[in-house]
């Protein structure tokens, strides 16, 4: 039973366009929620988190959207760059719980067009 | 700051060798944890180490085992390699701040591993 899902497998984007990335998970016990990025060739690079006590966080050019009701969360990117183009995984904790790996979702390949 | 390193990059392997895979953490950071991604998938979790001992364990048999250095750096040991063992391995490391909250898990580039 797959935790945390990204129902789609990509997107593609135009440069200068905003893209939303999204994400559902079924365990009411995640308290944590992460995003990375990974290029082919390398490890999964962190972006942004957000803890269940907020529902935005922001960091530059990169917005972590959080609807616990729903259990859904959502990374957007303003505006999106070329080099943007990568896998995108949403992942998830539940750190309250005393458990802190990380369940991953199956990733979304985003194409950002030059 | 050295960011985390694995080694080997590469490595080919036989149906029912065994394998270590090694980890350094990012400079700082005292725990590591191991995932296991195979080809369109989301990284698995296999397990984390703190303190010298497995804190935690995700599903995966007895065969996968490791080991925690005072340094911090650790290995991940395969035993009796089946084909589909073959996959990226991947070495996250963090902080731990008390004894629940660490925080956000860096990785390492992987290896990846092929058992033919």
């Amino acid at each position: 039973d797959q935790q945390v899902k990204q129902n789609s497998p990509s997107l593609s984007v135009q440069e200068g366009r905003i893209s939303i990335l999204n994400c559902d998970y079924t365990n009411s016990m995640f308290d944590y929620f992460l995003w990375y990025k990974k290029y082919p060739a390398e490890g999964p690079t962190f972006l942004i988190s957000i803890s269940s006590i907020k529902d935005k966080n922001e960091d530059g050019r990169f917005t972590v959207f959080l609807n616990k009701s729903a259990k859904h969360l959502s990374l957007h990117i303003v505006p999106s760059q070329p080099g943007d183009s990568a896998v995108y995984f949403c992942a998830a904790s539940a750190r309250q719980g005393g458990s802190e790996k990380l369940v991953f979702g199956k990733g979304t390949k985003l194409t950002v067009n030059p | 700051d050295a960011g985390v390193t694995q080694s080997p990059t590469h490595l080919i392997k036989t149906r029912g060798q065994q394998v270590t895979l090694r980890c350094s953490p990012k400079s700082g950071h005292d725990t590591v944890s191991w995932y296991q991604q195979a080809l369109g998938q989301g990284p698995q979790f296999i397990f984390q180490y703190y303190e010298e001992e497995e804190r935690q364990r995700g599903n995966f048999p007895d065969r996968f085992s490791g080991h925690q250095f005072p340094n911090y750096s650790s290995e991940l040991n395969v035993n009796a390699l089946l084909l589909g063992d073959s996959a990226l391995y991947l070495c996250a490391s963090s902080l731990a701040l008390g004894t629940l909250h660490i925080y956000e898990q860096y990785f390492g580039p992987g290896t990846r591993l092929t058992v033919t």
